[in-house]
């Protein structure tokens, strides 16, 4: 099976503008979640999708926002972006989104906001 | 809330070492542990796992017991290699949260 993908890999945006990032689960799994890995402050969870419902959400503004599609596809949105945004931006996969199931990253895709 | 501890990296080896991570959790009812690794421009990838007390999880020549007395679950292996180098991250799920919990990780540089 192909793994999880994530376009684009890398992105740079300037302060107050929006940006879209996109996730491909592995084939199957119905789960998509996603994160925001920064030096300063590690792992942190933004959402979780099952079947195009949001049904986890971590402590992140507004701003973050998500959705998913028939097919399992995940898409991210930040709007206004701010420096403190830069970061790499992962999603993770499973088949049922249960917490204790293994969870499959992609890449991830890395900005940097100017 | 579930939360994972892991030591402050970076941990730095010379290549054939012994490897200790310590990982403790805390977690109502009773978590699945994970150790995942992050190579450098990747995302994180599964190490290995164990499901229940007693368990141990083994891959690649690392291994980690689930200590349910001591809510461990310590990462080790007997030689590290210089392709070890990476950043590891302690996980629980399955226990009272309804997301995975993951520690900040550990860096580990390994030197030949």
């Amino acid at each position: 099976k192909a793994g999880v993908t994530q376009t684009p890999r890398y992105l740079i945006k300037t302060r107050g503008q929006q940006v879209t990032l996109s996730c491909s689960p592995i084939s199957g799994h119905r789960s998509v979640s996603w994160y925001q890995q920064t030096p300063g402050q590690g792992l942190q969870f933004l959402f979780e999708y099952f079947s195009e419902t949001q049904r986890n959400k971590g402590n992140f503004p507004g701003r973050f926002s998500g959705r998913q599609f028939s097919n399992s596809r995940s898409e991210m949105n930040v709007s206004t972006l701010e420096l403190g945004d830069s970061a790499l931006y992962l999603c993770a996969s499973s088949p049922s989104g249960l917490s204790q199931e293994t969870q499959y990253f992609g890449p991830g895709t890395r900005l940097l906001v100017l | 809330g579930d939360s994972v501890t892991q030591m402050e990296g970076p941990v730095t080896l010379s290549e054939e070492a012994f490897l200790t991570i310590n990982c403790t959790y805390t977690a109502t009812g009773y978590p699945s542990l994970f150790w995942y690794v992050q190579y450098p421009g990747e995302g994180l990838q599964l190490l290995l796992k164990a499901t229940k007390a007693d368990d141990k999880g083994s891959n690649k020549g690392f291994e980690a017991t689930y200590r349910k007395e001591t809510t461990s679950f310590h990462l080790e292996k007997g030689s590290v290699q210089v392709s070890d180098s990476a950043v590891y991250f302690c996980a629980s799920g399955g226990g009272g949260s309804y997301i995975p919990t993951f520690g900040r990780g550990t860096s580990l540089i390994v030197h030949p």
